[in-house]
């Protein structure tokens, strides 16, 4: 059974830091991996699809790698900024058409 | 990109009432999608899968009788928590993958988030 961590759970850093969430899973057959953003009330925001042949992705300040043989994956935030507060989830997506989401990081940018 | 509709985003209800979430894909066929759900603070969880013109499979734990999924179509699964108790306040959100992609990600809604009063 597959099953998604995430580390840390919070994280609380000034403005301007850059900053790294981790997530990591059993099963490395999967087909992609998904980083997405939740503020709080609200729905799931996709950042970065990685695809299981890749081994990174970029948008903006945001940078997600893959190592799928380590069951791996990172987030990179760079110049972090108060409106990054939120809730960060990874989900990894198997050929069974299932996600798996990790328990998430809160995310605390503080001005 | 594909694209999957969710209503409605907020509802909030009775105790004892039924409340009916729809989930759609809009351009594409979809045999399967998937409920989630998420109480305050946790994570996404699996509820169920919902099979086009045969029963919805649930997972260990969720009352099919209680959240009943109708897959009627090939772009509409429907969700309907039944005599909705406090308890039963949540996050639902529903995903479903595109064949026309060999069905190599999955598209979720926008969410629900249910009240029960």
């Amino acid at each position: 059974k597959q099953e998604v961590t995430q580390i840390p759970a919070a994280l609380s850093v000034p403005e301007g830091e850059n900053l790294v969430l981790n997530c990591s899973f059993t099963d490395s057959a999967i087909y992609n991996l998904q980083w997405f953003r939740q503020d709080p009330g609200k729905g799931l925001t996709s950042l970065l699809l990685i695809q299981s042949s890749q081994r990174e992705q970029t948008s903006g300040r945001l940078n997600a790698s893959l190592d799928k043989s380590s069951g791996r994956s990172t987030l990179y935030i760079a110049a972090s900024q108060p409106g990054d507060s939120a809730t960060y989830l990874c989900a990894v997506y198997t050929n069974a058409g299932k996600s798996t989401f990790g328990d998430g990081t809160t995310l605390t940018v503080k001005p | 990109g594909a694209v999957v509709s969710q209503h409605p985003s907020r509802v909030i209800c009775k105790s004892g009432t039924s409340v009916k979430i729809e989930c759609r894909s809009l351009d594409f066929q979809a045999t399967t999608m998937f409920w989630y759900r998420q109480f305050p603070k946790q994570s996404l969880m699996l509820m169920a899968t919902s099979n086009e013109g045969s029963k919805a499979t649930y997972e260990q734990g969720v009352e099919k009788d209680k959240f009943l999924i109708n897959h009627a179509s090939l772009t509409l699964s429907t969700l309907t928590v039944t005599s909705a108790h406090p308890e039963d306040s949540s996050f639902y959100i529903c995903s479903a993958s595109d064949p026309r992609q060999m069905n190599t990600e999955a598209f979720f809604g926008q969410g629900t988030r249910l009240t029960v009063v």
